[in-house]
């Protein structure tokens, strides 16, 4: 079936750098897309979203771009500090309705002093 | 404050032995969602509910039950059928489950097997 992947599995940023975060996703008919950063032993935290209709949104120190020509998202986020080191998930809607969502495997984002 | 809260933090289950993680959130949200997270791996979902006394199965259901009697509680229990249970499981819930909105999630319950 289809599924959400992520290039990389590890990220190591000095602090103070940006980092970018991608994601590569196979399911055309996906109009909706979310960020979370999940810290250890916690569950996933709510960063950002996006629909099909937008390539870019900005946040706090984030922003998602979506590429829908080759199903690419990517999340930056500038200055990175040491509390942004995490492992960050993408996930996506098919749509359809359900507002059910399916999970990348996740990049472990290391902030290095 | 508003949230999820699931509990307990961790679960220890035996041979045979069901066990129920509970899930309360206080955000008013009318979706409900139950996923499980193994090690190094995305979160696959077991069960959702659109509304109260109903609930639909996700990609993994099988060896998993769920009520949604109440808007606020979302129970899910491991039955000895589940011959894996070792993960981490996380609740979440959402405004509303017919459009795309962001689903918020407790802090989890990680079930061990003794």
């Amino acid at each position: 079936g289809e599924s959400v992947g992520l290039h990389l599995p590890t990220l190591s940023v000095q602090e103070g750098d940006n980092s970018i975060i991608n994601c590569a996703y196979s399911n055309s008919a996906s109009d909706y897309f979310i960020w979370y950063k999940q810290e250890s032993g916690k569950g996933p935290q709510f960063i950002i979203d996006i629909r099909s209709n937008m390539d870019k949104r900005q946040g706090q120190r984030v922003t998602v771009l979506l590429n829908k020509t080759v199903k690419h998202l990517s999340l930056q986020i500038a200055a990175t500090q040491p509390g942004d080191s995490a492992v960050y998930f993408c996930a996506e809607n098919i749509g359809g309705g359900g507002n059910k969502l399916t999970f990348g495997t996740g990049t472990q984002l290391k902030v290095e002093l | 404050d508003g949230g999820i809260t699931q509990s307990p933090k961790y679960l220890f289950r035996k041979e045979g032995q069901n066990v129920t993680l509970s899930c309360e959130q206080n955000l008013n949200h009318d979706a409900m969602y139950w996923y499980r997270q193994d090690p190094g791996q995305g979160l696959r979902l077991i069960y959702y509910s659109q509304i109260v006394n109903d609930f639909q199965k996700g990609d993994i259901a099988e060896g998993y039950s769920v009520s949604r009697e109440k808007k606020e509680s979302f129970p899910l229990t491991v039955t000895s059928a589940q011959k894996n249970p070792t993960a981490f499981y996380l609740c979440a819930s959402s405004i509303q489950s017919y459009s795309n909105q962001p689903q918020h999630f407790g802090d989890g319950t990680r079930l061990s097997i003794l």
